[in-house]
């Protein structure tokens, strides 16, 4: 069974850092892209950045560009976001997905989602 | 970056009823097109990729189409169960954006 689970988020003040995790199981974390999409409270999904197999960094949206870094361990089943100098609008929750690849990329797995908030 | 719109932001169904919810690029997109489900505090949920691909042990009433550069996600009749947020996404280029999303609410 496919499982990701997110872990790091909590309370932090405007200007801070935090390092999301999400640990896969289930399946050849090596062979997949995966993504980090939140959702601020009482908004949308936003795509926040993807990652392909080979830990090269894909574009990620304007708003977090310069300030949260994607990132891998494929010995590790693990992906990560850095993010720092986090500001209130980037309070959310926080979620990552597998990209699978059959006719298009399409987001086939999710995590239950880390909640950020970003307040003083 | 590509822009997609989606429409109407709610909507009001009674169970049975034919829902419709359209999304429109702004620019050629080709049938890079998938749409979620969202329901509160769970993960979303794709339901028909590249368009018009019904996901694996995605029900039946769900069916997706384009013409151009809009795409329309189709639920032929309304089931309790249904009643979500739906969000269309491109993956035509990155940013991979959202649409705004459409809450399908009880009539």
């Amino acid at each position: 069974e496919v499982q990701l689970v997110e872990s790091g988020g909590g309370l932090v003040q405007p200007g801070g850092s935090l390092r999301l995790s999400c640990v896969a199981s289930g399946f050849t974390f090596r062979q997949y892209w995966m993504a980090w999409v939140r959702q601020a409270p009482g908004k949308g999904l936003e795509y926040v950045d993807i990652i392909d197999q080979d830990d090269s960094r894909e574009r990620s949206v304007a708003s977090v560009q310069g300030r949260f870094t994607i990132s891998r361990d494929n010995a590790r089943n693990s992906l990560w976001l850095q993010m720092d100098g986090l500001r209130a609008e980037d309070t959310a929750t926080y979620f990552c997905a597998r990209i699978l690849l059959s006719t298009d990329w399409v987001f086939d797995y999710w995590g239950q989602g880390t909640q950020v908030i970003v307040s003083s | 970056d590509i822009q997609m719109t989606q429409s109407p932001s709610s909507l009001s169904a009674s169970v049975g009823d034919r829902v419709t919810i359209t999304c429109r690029a702004s620019r050629d997109i080709s049938t890079q097109v998938n749409w979620y489900q969202k329901k509160p505090g769970r993960a979303p949920n794709v339901l028909i990729y590249s368009a018009s691909r019904l996901q694996s042990g995605v029900p039946s009433r769900f069916s997706g189409s384009s013409s151009g550069t809009d795409f329309t996600l189709t639920i032929s009749s309304l089931q309790p169960e249904d009643f979500a947020t739906y969000y269309c996404q491109h993956v035509y280029q990155t940013p991979w954006t959202f649409g705004q999303g459409t809450k399908v609410e009880v009539k």
